[in-house]
This record gives C-alpha cells, structure tokens and sequence, in this order.
C-alpha cells in the first residue's frame, strides 16, 4: 500500500517555464489537497479537490491550477513559474474531512 | 482572526527526558484539534486527532491534551528518543464550511541529543 505518492521530488525551473505535478493516492479518499511548506509559515492551502471532477481554491492559489480527471490523481500545474514559487509543496488525502489526512513525501521546487 | 501558535519555536533536550510542547489557538468555530510529526524532508505524519468532548488523546510516547475552554492544547513525549527529533506541528479544523478548512501552526523543531 504506496498511500501517498508524490512526482517529482525534486525539479528546479527557470523563471517563466512551466511543470505539472502529480499526486497519487491508491486509498479510494475522496478528497485531495495541495500546499505549500515556506520557512517559517505553516503549510498553507493552495487548491483542494472533494470528489472526481471537482476542484476549488485555497488560501494561496494564484499562480496554479490544478485537475483532478480521476479519483485517484489530483495534478497542480505551474504555466509561467516565479521564483516566489520556491517552496515544498505537499500534496494531501482523506476519506472524508473530519479523518486524518495522508500526506505526500513533497516535492522540492526551485524557481531560478 | 483564525490562527494557531505554537511555543517554543525550538526545543533542545537530551535522550530519555520528557517535554511537552504547546499549542494556543484562535479558531471558531472548531471541529478537531491534530497533531502531526514531520521529519526532515518528509511529510507530515498524523499523531492525535481530538474532538471538542475529548480532553486527552495518547499514542504510544505521545499525549495530547485539549481544553476547549481556555483554547490550549499540549503535546507531552515520555523518555524521548532520537527519533523523535522532529517538527511537531498543531492544526486546528473548523467545523463545517468548505472542506478546505484546516488551519496549520508553524510548528515546534525538536532536537533530541544523545
């Protein structure tokens, strides 16, 4: 049982290119979430998804989309990267949201 | 403002001594209070998850507490270990609303010397 399953874990970008990132849970969750980790600050919300098909924003989602097309993947996109886009990101699941959540391992994006 | 803090920003003890760290927070209305350990360049990793009506909640070394009325909740490790060397981070959720609805604290980095 892999759980949560982040790729890649680690890219570094020139300014203005684009990436996708894949998060992949094999526990049949319903909901799916990405964040950001910054030094400093407590991992804050970019998008979340609550079902196949659905997505909605976060604290902190300019700058990202994000597609959730099967129940079991949930991508966040970058189309023109910015350094400001440095950071851990961490993607999340869980059954329902009063359930713990499973997080990903992350994945460590530099922005040049 | 819905906010979690959490004291002392770091912590430094030896092996086998007890700690506890605490969590302060602002949030309404509440749902649940977690606590999560992340090891360096890991994920998160869920410790205790407790309800309004629960005033302590253990796992294994691990005890957290909650008093609901004064807002505070602690975090207590027993004989520590090396690998307990670690951030331990306070969430609070709110209860209903979007499901987008967790509020993170920064974290306690522990330091466990031999």
């Amino acid at each position: 049982n892999a759980g949560v399953t982040q790729t890649p874990k680690f890219r570094v970008l020139k300014t203005g290119q684009s990436m996708t990132l894949l998060c992949a849970q094999d526990m049949n969750h319903e909901y799916m979430y990405w964040y950001r980790q910054d030094p400093g600050m407590g991992l804050r919300l970019i998008h979340y998804s609550v079902g196949e098909g659905t997505t909605a924003k976060g604290e902190v989602p300019d700058g990202y989309n994000v597609s959730r097309l099967k129940k079991q993947n949930f991508l966040l996109g970058l189309e023109s990267a910015a350094p400001s886009q440095t950071s851990v990101y961490f993607c999340a699941s869980t059954l329902t949201g009063n359930y713990g959540y499973t997080f990903g391992s992350g994945t460590r994006l530099t922005v040049v | 403002k819905n906010q979690v803090e959490q004291s002392p920003q770091s912590l430094i003890i030896l092996e086998g001594k007890n700690c506890t760290l605490q969590c302060n927070y602002t949030v309404s209305p509440f749902s649940n209070l977690r606590w999560y350990k992340q090891d360096t360049g890991r994920g998160p990793v869920s410790l205790t998850i407790m309800t309004f009506s629960e005033n302590t909640k253990s796992n294994g070394r691990y005890t957290a507490t909650l008093d609901a009325d004064t807002k505070q909740s602690s975090l207590h490790i027993t004989a520590s270990q090396l690998s307990d060397s670690a951030s331990y981070i306070c969430v609070v959720s709110l209860y209903g609303g979007s499901q987008g609805n967790l509020i993170f604290g920064k974290g306690t980095k522990l330091s466990v010397k031999p």
